[in-house]
């Protein structure tokens, strides 16, 4: 799987917009972009991905850039639950040997 | 909504004992996934599970881990005769399909070897 790099940390304010970066320089063309998030210690939990196409679901919005080397994910009103770590993982499988980075460590403050 | 079920939360067991740790995927999911997590380090991937074979696994998932899938509902984790350094997180988790669908994680159980 295509290696990712993420900001270590992210401070966003409560009920803005958390816009979360991540590069893929030498993703391949059938692999998905999927972000995933621990919070604490629970387990990593699905947020979306995309292969192509921008994303959005009820919990964020993925953009895609054209040639597919990056891609930002966004939590369009940022709450303190939101506060965990972000993954950004570049994967042909759902499930299967996911790399999980470092992540970027998401606060947010009130 | 659906989840996936691991028990125990935690786990405490003494050096060179076998332990299971047990798993209830999704229902309808057919692919099944165990992960770990040492304290303070990234979350890695162990083995990936599928119609009744494992199907892939990293270098960490030694002859001292099985899986089984003993019936219709649980997966299962077995380490054979553990180390302190298999003290962790263990997470489980399923999906689906194997592609174009996202992984669902159970909330894990910490193993704490003593």
């Amino acid at each position: 799987d295509a290696k990712t790099t993420q900001p270590p940390s992210m401070d966003c304010a409560e009920g803005r917009a958390a816009n979360l970066p991540c590069n893929h320089s030498t993703i391949s063309g059938n692999e998905y972009v999927y972000w995933y998030r621990q919070i604490h210690s629970q387990g990593p939990q699905y947020i979306i991905h995309g292969l192509k196409n921008n994303e959005t679901n009820e919990m964020a919005s993925l953009i895609i850039t054209e040639d597919r080397k990056s891609s930002t994910l966004i939590l369009p009103h940022a709450t303190l639950r939101d506060t965990a770590v972000y993954y950004c993982i570049v994967s042909v499988n759902a499930g299967n040997m996911l790399t999980f980075g470092g992540g970027t460590r998401l606060m947010v403050k009130p | 909504e659906p989840e996936v079920t691991q028990t125990p939360s935690h786990q405490v067991t003494q050096m060179g004992q076998e332990v299971i740790l047990r798993c209830v995927p999704i229902s309808n999911h057919l692919y099944f996934y165990w992960y770990r997590q040492i304290l303070g380090q990234k979350v890695e991937f162990l083995v990936s599970f599928y119609n009744n074979e494992i199907s892939e696994k990293s270098e960490i998932f030694d002859d001292q881990f099985s899986v089984e899938r003993p019936d219709g509902s649980n997966f299962t984790l077995k380490i054979r005769s553990t180390k302190l350094e298999d003290s962790a997180m263990y997470f489980c988790a399923s999906s689906p399909d194997r592609v174009n669908t996202e992984a669902f994680f159970g909330q894990g159980t910490r193993l704490t070897v003593v």
